[in-house]
């Protein structure tokens, strides 16, 4: 019953280093996304993908690109990271397609991700 | 824009005490409000949720109920436990594609902490 799995848990990068943070779900789900979380912030949409092959840019996209590679999987990339992504990265899922506002999203239990 | 304001933190109480939580929030439409927890070092997991005006939603003993009139979804339990201790955070759930995805809009999260 591993639902949203998210990997690394942790990583340190230098300034203007480049990563990948992996996501999949198991559950189906047809919409992901990709949320930061900092103090006193709540979490922030970065990016979000409908369903396989679409994606769209969320509250704060700037520096981050994503790929959703198949159903199940969702990656977000820094090209050049930054002091300021220094930060809590979660990704989420949920089954999408249908106009009722009610769906909850599953989250994975976040990427802590410091830039030096 | 949609926003969510919480009650701030951190909130310390005794086991068995009553918990009260403030969210109150400002959005177009009729959003649905949600309560997520997050438990040390995990992602957000659902609470519980209300869809429209005068819904309740409650699970393992909290509740909250949506209050159009006022504009608030207050977090409630009679009786808290150490197990209670978390990050719980309000949210609303706004429509951003055809597809039904939801762009969840979070408060700043409230700490609470529950001594023996």
């Amino acid at each position: 019953n591993a639902g949203v799995t998210q990997t690394p848990k942790f990583q340190v990068l230098k300034t203007g280093q480049s990563m990948t943070l992996q996501c999949a779900q198991d559950m189906n789900h047809n919409s992901m996304y990709w949320y930061r979380q900092d103090p006193g912030m709540g979490l922030r949409l970065i990016y979000y993908s409908a369903s396989e092959g679409t994606t769209d840019k969320g509250e704060v996209p700037n520096g981050y690109n994503v790929s959703r590679l198949n159903k199940r999987e969702f990656s977000l990339r820094l090209e050049s990271a930054a002091p300021s992504q220094t930060s809590v990265y979660f990704c989420a899922s949920s089954e999408g397609r249908t106009k009722i506002s009610n769906q909850p999203q599953h989250f994975g239990d976040g990427t802590r991700l410091s830039i030096l | 824009g949609n926003s969510v304001t919480q009650m701030e933190g951190p909130v310390t109480l005794s086991e068995e005490a009553f918990l009260t939580i403030n969210c109150t929030y400002t959005a177009t439409g009729y959003p649905s409000l949600f309560w997520y927890v997050q438990y040390p070092g995990e992602g957000l997991q659902l609470l519980l949720k209300a869809t429209k005006a005068d819904d309740k939603g409650s699970n393992k003993g909290f509740e909250a109920t949506y209050r159009k009139e006022t504009t608030s979804f207050h977090l409630e339990k009679g009786s808290v436990q150490v197990s209670d201790s978390a990050v719980y955070f309000c949210a609303l759930s706004d429509f951003i594609s055809n597809f039904g995805n939801e762009k969840l809009t979070f408060g700043t999260g409230t700490r609470l902490t529950i001594i023996p």
